[in-house]
């Protein structure tokens, strides 16, 4: 089965660390563009980062630009999101997205959901 | 990085048709073919409807359809379903090599 799973959710502090996992199956996962999207409660979607297929190029939105790192080990068919200075504003469901062409967001994960606060 | 603007909400009777308007700049929306369309259930993770303005995953209903002129894309839902009444967002590709969501729209189906 395709699919796309996301972990490492979780309540952490004000200025602290976590990082997300996004495991991909039954895919190639090395062939492809990856994003993170996330979800504020009962808000709307907020485009995080994304990188290209071999790690060597990253886009972030300025709200986490500095703070949040994407990356990915292809060799573990895996995605990544080490999200450090966290704010309360940065509670959000993550959800992580295969995007094969530009606007192709074909396939999402079921999201992890982060929770900052003290 | 400013949020697409959408209507907070849009209602319709079963059968009959919508649209849902996504309005940006000649940074995003008018700058490119690469606004995509996404339809959330409560609870659920988001399912691509449209992608590149006009292009429906195959195994998405032709009930659904894209279009886009100047700086304003829609998204058009024909023959209205119980099954339809979700919330739905726009996004689009930026100049700046980001992407770029709309606030979402919360579709009621009377």
């Amino acid at each position: 089965e395709v699919q796309l799973v996301e972990s490492g959710g979780g309540l952490v502090q004000p200025g602290g660390s976590l990082r997300l996992s996004c495991a991909a199956s039954g895919l190639t996962f090395s062939t492809y563009w990856m994003h993170w999207v996330r979800q504020a409660p009962g808000k709307g979607l907020v485009w995080v980062s994304r990188i290209n297929s071999d790690g060597s190029s990253t886009n972030y939105a300025d709200s986490v630009k500095g703070r949040f790192t994407i990356s990915r080990d292809n060799a573990k068919n895996t995605l990544y999101l080490q999200m450090n200075s966290l704010r309360a504003e940065d509670t959000a469901v993550y959800y992580c997205a295969r995007v094969p062409k530009t606007t192709l967001f074909d396939l999402w994960g079921r999201g992890t959901l982060v929770t900052v606060s003290s | 990085q400013s949020a697409l603007t959408q209507p907070a909400s849009v209602s319709g009777s079963p059968g009959q048709s919508i649209t849902i308007s996504c309005t940006g700049t000649s940074s995003d929306v008018g700058g490119y073919n690469h606004v995509s369309w996404f339809q959330q259930h409560p609870g659920k993770a988001p399912k691509l409807m449209i992608y590149d303005v006009t292009n429906r995953p195959s195994e998405i209903s032709n009930r659904f359809s894209g279009s886009k002129s100047g700086n304003t894309a829609s998204l058009t839902i024909s023959g209205l379903q119980a099954e339809d009444e979700a919330d739905y967002y726009c996004s689009s590709y930026t100049t700046s090599g980001t992407w770029v969501f709309g606030g979402g729209t919360k579709l009621t189906v009377l």
